[in-house]
C-alpha cells in the first residue's frame, strides 16, 4: 500500500461546479499536510497547507481528518484555470521527508 | 527574487552515457531536495541536503547516481551510466527551514534516454 493515495482522475467538471478530492495517508505519525498544484509540464507549486481545524483560501477549502487519516480539498465555483493536477503531500513527524501522492487530474470544461 | 534555477531544461542522451543536472536554490534556503517524477506520478525524493550535508539519500540508487552540494549552495546530480528507465523529469526544490515549510520547485530537467 502506498503511503499517500489519491484517485488519479481525471475529474471532468463544468465551469462553476464544486469538486472535492480526497487523499488518504497510511502513517498515523504524519504531522504536516499540504496541497500542491501542478500544471501540465510545469513544476509543483504550493496551493495551501492543511491545518487541523480546516482552512479556507478563497474558493479552496482544505480539511484534515486525523481519525480516518485523510485530507480533502474542495474547490467551489470551478474556473477553467483550475484545470491542473492536485498533489497531496504529507510529512511525517520526526522526519523532514515529504511524501507526494500520485496527484488527481482536474479538467474544468467550458 | 529569483526562483530555483535548473539546467539544462531538456537532455537527450543514449543509454550508458553520463549526464549531469545542476540546481541553484533560492538564496538563503538551507534545505535542497532532488526529486524524480515519472509521467502520471508524484515527485519521489532522491536526496535531501541540509546545507552541504546529505541527510537523507536512502532513495538514491547509489550504483549509478551521485550528488553533491559543495559549499551548501548549488548542487549537481549525476547519473553514470544512464539507463532507459532513467527517463523522467528531475526536479530540484529548496526550502528555508527543515520541515513544515513551503518547498519551492525549479522547472525541472526532462531527461530522455534512448
Amino acid at each position: 500500500r502506498k503511503e499517500v493515495e489519491q484517485d488519479p482522475g481525471p475529474f471532468n467538471v463544468p465551469e462553476g461546479a464544486t469538486v472535492a478530492f480526497n487523499c488518504t495517508y497510511s502513517n498515523s505519525a504524519s504531522q504536516s499536510f499540504f496541497w500542491y498544484r501542478q500544471d501540465c509540464r510545469k513544476e509543483p507549486k504550493l496551493l495551501m497547507s492543511v491545518y487541523s481545524s480546516g482552512n479556507e483560501d478563497g474558493r479552496f477549502t482544505a480539511q484534515l481528518n486525523r481519525a480516518s487519516q485523510y485530507i480533502s480539498l474542495l474547490i467551489r465555483d470551478s474556473k477553467l484555470s483550475d484545470s491542473a493536477t492536485y498533489l497531496c503531500v504529507v510529512r511525517t513527524s520526526g522526519t523532514y521527508k515529504y511524501i507526494f501522492g500520485t496527484g488527481t487530474r482536474l479538467k474544468v470544461l467550458a | 527574487e529569483a526562483g530555483v534555477v535548473q539546467s539544462p531544461r531538456y537532455k537527450i542522451i543514449e543509454k550508458k552515457q553520463p549526464v549531469a543536472f545542476w540546481c541553484n536554490p533560492i538564496s538563503g534556503h538551507n534545505t535542497l531536495y532532488w526529486y524524480l517524477q515519472n509521467l502520471g506520478q508524484g515527485p519521489e525524493l532522491l536526496i535531501r541536503y541540509e546545507n552541504e550535508e546529505a541527510v537523507d539519500d536512502s532513495q538514491l540508487p547509489k550504483d549509478r547516481f551521485s550528488a553533491e552540494r559543495l559549499k551548501g549552495v548549488d548542487s549537481t546530480l549525476k547519473i553514470q551510466p544512464a539507463e532507459l528507465g532513467d527517463s523522467a523529469v528531475y526536479l530540484c526544490a529548496s526550502s528555508q527551514g527543515r520541515g513544515g515549510d513551503e518547498q519551492f520547485f525549479g522547472p525541472g530537467t526532462r531527461l530522455t534516454v534512448l
